[in-house]
């Protein structure tokens, strides 16, 4: 089945600094969407992307669709406590499903 | 307001027991999802039901249940048969309007069994 590949697995960055994030395909997407869940709780959605070469932004977060719709990109800038949790990317699998990738965990050191 | 409600935040059982973790939604959403997550992976989907009285496997459903008599709700029960259930349990919906849209979570149900 697809899988989605997300690079770094884990980040341990300063307060303030801006962090970057992306996810792989082996097969196109129609769709790639972003995820944030904090520690003991479900995935919040964060953005969602439509189109090749589509960039989203809300608020301090910009995500973007790749042109060749086989990856997309999530980046943080000047990150803040707040930030820490896991980061996962998102897209369909066949009509009905999402398959999602395993994660990126982000660390913050004031 | 509107969301996804699972219960019991924290569950404990004895090995050999069934349980069943609950799923309610009232944001009249037609598509709903259950999902484990183990430390350091990613989601894998357990079962998902695209409309009342009708639901499909997903990648691991081996040794779960699941029923959609309500639009609302969809319980999932952790047979006896699961190798190992101890997870991070995760329920979702969707409008299910559009073929690729977003999932909305609940905050999780944790499962220990001892």
């Amino acid at each position: 089945g697809q899988q989605l590949n997300q690079s770094p697995q884990s980040m341990f960055i300063q307060e303030g600094e801006d962090v970057s994030m992306n996810c792989t395909s082996s097969s196109i997407f129609n769709t790639w969407l972003w995820y944030k869940q904090d520690p003991g709780e479900g995935p919040v959605l964060l953005i969602a992307l439509y189109k090749a070469g589509e960039l989203t932004s809300n608020g301090r977060l910009t995500a973007q669709f790749g042109i060749t719709r086989k990856d997309s990109f999530l980046n943080i800038s000047a990150s803040i406590p707040s930030d820490v949790g896991i980061y996962f990317c998102a897209g369909p699998q066949g009509a009905q499903k999402l398959v999602f990738g395993q994660g990126t965990r982000l660390t913050i050191n004031p | 307001d509107g969301g996804i409600t699972q219960s019991p935040k924290y569950l404990f059982r004895k090995e050999g027991q069934n349980v069943t973790l609950s799923c309610e939604q009232n944001l009249n959403h037609d598509a709903m999802y259950w999902y484990r997550q183990d430390p350091g992976q990613g989601l894998r989907l357990i079962y998902y039901s695209q409309i009342v009285n009708d639901f499909q496997k997903g990648d691991i459903a081996e040794g779960y249940s699941v029923s959609r008599e309500k639009k609302e709700s969809f319980p999932l029960t952790v047979t006896s048969a699961q190798k190992n259930p101890t997870a991070f349990y995760l329920c979702a919906s969707s409008p299910g309007q559009r073929l690729y849209e977003e999932q909305f979570f609940g905050p999780g149900t944790r499962l220990t069994v001892l």
